[in-house]
């Protein structure tokens, strides 16, 4: 079974770069997209980005010139670095498994789905 | 557009069925997933696909989608299915719905 591992920093000051490592661990590191959401206090999910084992990734645009998401796959891991946190990046971080598939038909449709969650991360940014 | 619209509230009698729908350009293309969040928990997957449950979700989840809106259906809810339900789909990147939050009396 699938599991999903975070850790990292969990408080920063105004200014410092959130740092954090998602560690996937029985399964296949390949084929899927690795994707970092985040959720402020009280409020909804919102989607950061996702990198594939190739390394090719997409960024939310409204967190595009901040965000870094980068891979290890000799390690099953990848990253999320933000960099230049305010109080609006407080949040807790997930890091969640991501599968795209397509099914053909008269119009192609795709499946997008996310099945796998890390437990979480609190990251509270305050001077 | 990458926006999800779902109503922020919804309510349900112990035993009946709820409708929670989800609206977005995206869901012409990408089925809409859904998740369901406790308070403190992660979100967990009970939908997803054309009608998919996965493994350990009850049957009384199902999903349904036409044109741009997509829904989930509790048929016979149970306390238990209390939470917040989010759909999420993407076109060049992921998109989350606000939320709804459910109910049930």
């Amino acid at each position: 079974q699938v599991q999903l591992q975070q850790w990292g920093a969990g408080l920063l000051k105004p200014s410092e770069t959130l740092s954090l490592t998602c560690a996937v661990y029985g399964g296949s590191f390949s084929g899927y997209y690795w994707s970092w959401i985040r959720q402020p206090p009280g409020k909804g999910l919102e989607w950061i980005g996702e990198i594939n084992h190739s390394g090719s990734t997409n960024y939310n645009p409204s967190l595009k010139s901040r965000v870094t998401i980068s891979v290890d796959t000799s390690k099953n891991q990848f990253s999320l670095k933000l960099s230049s946190v305010t109080a609006a990046d407080t949040a807790v971080y997930y890091c969640a498994r991501g599968t795209i598939t397509m099914v053909r038909g008269v119009k192609n449709y795709y499946y997008y789905y996310m099945d796998v969650w890390g437990k979480g991360t609190t990251v509270t940014v305050s001077s | 557009s990458s926006e999800l619209t779902q109503d922020p509230a919804v309510s349900v009698a112990l035993g009946q069925t709820v409708r929670i729908t989800c609206q977005g350009d995206s869901l012409r293309s990408y089925y809409a997933s859904w998740y369901q969040q406790k308070p403190g928990q992660a979100p967990v997957l009970v939908i997803y696909g054309k009608n998919n449950r996965p493994s350990g979700i009850p049957d009384r989840f199902s999903g349904s989608s036409s044109g741009n809106t997509a829904s989930l259906t509790i048929t016979g809810a149970q306390a238990e299915d209390e939470a917040d339900y989010y759909c999420n789909s993407r076109d060049t990147q992921g998109v989350f719905g606000g939320g709804t939050k459910l109910t049930v009396l």
